[in-house]
């Protein structure tokens, strides 16, 4: 059964610093992985889509890199913003199923 | 383009009644797929819906069933409600969710007293 675990569970970092949110998965037979952002009840709003075939994919300031033989991705955020502040989440596809990671809660601080 | 739209934003019922919640896909997509998010996890899947059929589903019982109409909206229903279904229901609709990122929209917030 695939599981998908997200580490830290919640980070906080001053305005102006680069991190990274990690993100794994059990089986590598996947389709795809997405990181979505999730702001307080509210839905999700899709970041970065790789598909199993590709290593990374970059949007501004985004980064995300996918290794499906060690069963891991990376969200590389550069010079973080206070807008940034939200809970971040990763899923990955399988058979139409997507299984997602519990994410990481992000605080950044002006 | 509305995007993924869901009604009712939020519902209040009490055990053991049933409920219906709605999605109306983005345009030009035709797939529909419903999530459970309990407060602090991800979302989990529940089922998808496709060409009006349930194409895939999760785990989870029988109480929980849906629909697709041929203008590709969808319903979820759940019945013999639990306090355990407490949750946000998001709904994200494709057109190939292999080959694009899925449109989740807002969220229908349902709480079971």
């Amino acid at each position: 059964k695939q599981e998908v675990t997200q580490i830290p569970a919640a980070l906080s970092v001053p305005e102006g610093e680069n991190l990274v949110l990690n993100c794994s998965f059990t089986d590598s037979a996947i389709y795809n992985l997405q990181w979505f952002r999730q702001d307080p009840g509210k839905g999700l709003t899709s970041l970065l889509l790789i598909q199993s075939s590709q290593r990374e994919q970059t949007s501004g300031r985004l980064n995300a890199s996918l290794d499906k033989s060690s069963g891991r991705s990376t969200l590389y955020i550069a010079a973080s913003q206070p807008g940034d502040s939200a809970t971040y989440l990763c899923a990955v596809e399988v058979d139409n199923d997507m299984r997602f990671g519990a994410g990481t809660r992000l605080t950044v601080k002006p | 383009d509305a995007g993924v739209t869901q009604s009712p934003t939020h519902l209040i019922k009490t055990r053991g009644q049933q409920v219906t919640l709605r999605c109306s896909p983005k345009s030009g997509h035709d797939t529909v797929s419903w999530y459970q998010q309990a407060l602090g996890q991800g979302p989990q899947f529940i089922f998808q819906y496709y060409e009006e059929e349930e194409r895939q589903r999760g785990n989870f019982p029988d109480r929980f069933s849906g629909h697709q109409f041929p203008n590709y909206s969808s319903e979820l229903n759940v019945n013999a409600l639990l306090l355990g279904d407490s949750a946000l229901y998001l709904c994200a609709s494709s057109s190939d969710l292999r080959a694009e990122t899925q449109y989740f929209g807002p969220g229908t917030r349902l709480l079971v007293l």
